[in-house]
């Protein structure tokens, strides 16, 4: 079975930084992936890491440690827009391999 | 633009009347999901496809059955509705390769009284 955990709220400033952190203890791993969610709307893919290290794609960077069963999001230069959860999500290589858990999501609130 | 479809967006529905909740996607996927989220809860998996005639059950027990007749076509049926039904229901489908995340659908946000 899978097991993520990542906080419930957070609440940053606009302009600011902000890391979402995300751990994750599974009987396998075979990728860590991160979504938005705006509320009423589908989730929408924002990053993939399977190896340990940093992937950065514009202001949003993931982090993996797999060692550590540890993940980060890293959001530079909020912007209102980007007041939404934030859904960690783990593959589960068994069966096919591509079937996702997901956290409960961090629902994080950009402030002025 | 490929894309991945769900109709019908909002559905209020009365108690025990069938209702079937439809999602296509035109990308080619062979592996589509459907997930339930009440509001401001986490996704749960409830029925899976790796393919045409392959259906499985998810983590969370559903009531509801699924069909994978044709690769672009994952239908969820509910032979009878009820309130404990209400919830949002989202389609994804995904490609083999490993770095593909997946692409879900608009969402069904289904009500039932």
């Amino acid at each position: 079975g899978q097991n993520i955990d990542q906080p419930t709220e957070m609440t940053a400033t606009e302009g600011a930084i902000v890391q979402i952190n995300c751990t994750y203890q599974t009987s396998g791993f075979n990728g860590l992936f991160w979504y938005q969610q705006h509320a009423g709307e589908a989730p929408t893919f924002l990053s993939y890491n399977v190896l340990d290290g940093l992937e950065e794609k514009g202001r949003f960077s993931s982090f993996l440690s797999r060692s550590k069963g540890y993940s980060y999001l890293l959001l530079k230069e909020l912007q209102m827009k980007d007041s939404a959860s934030y859904l960690c999500a783990v593959r589960d290589p068994t069966g096919g391999g591509n079937k996702l858990t997901f956290g409960t999501g961090t629902q994080l609130k950009v402030e002025l | 633009e490929a894309d991945i479809y769900q109709t019908p967006r909002y559905l209020v529905i009365g108690t025990g009347k069938k209702i079937t909740l439809e999602c296509s996607q035109t990308m080619g996927h062979d592996k589509m999901y459907w997930y339930q989220q009440d509001p401001g809860m986490e996704l749960h998996l409830i029925h899976y496809s790796y393919g045409v005639n392959s259906t499985e059950k998810g983590d969370l027990s559903s009531e509801s059955t699924v069909s994978r007749i044709r690769t672009e076509h994952f239908p969820l049926t509910l032979e009878s509705a009820r309130p404990s039904h209400t919830s949002q229901y989202l389609c994804a489908s995904s490609a083999d390769s490993h770095n593909y995340g997946y692409t879900f659908g608009s969402g069904t946000r289904l009500t039932v009284v």
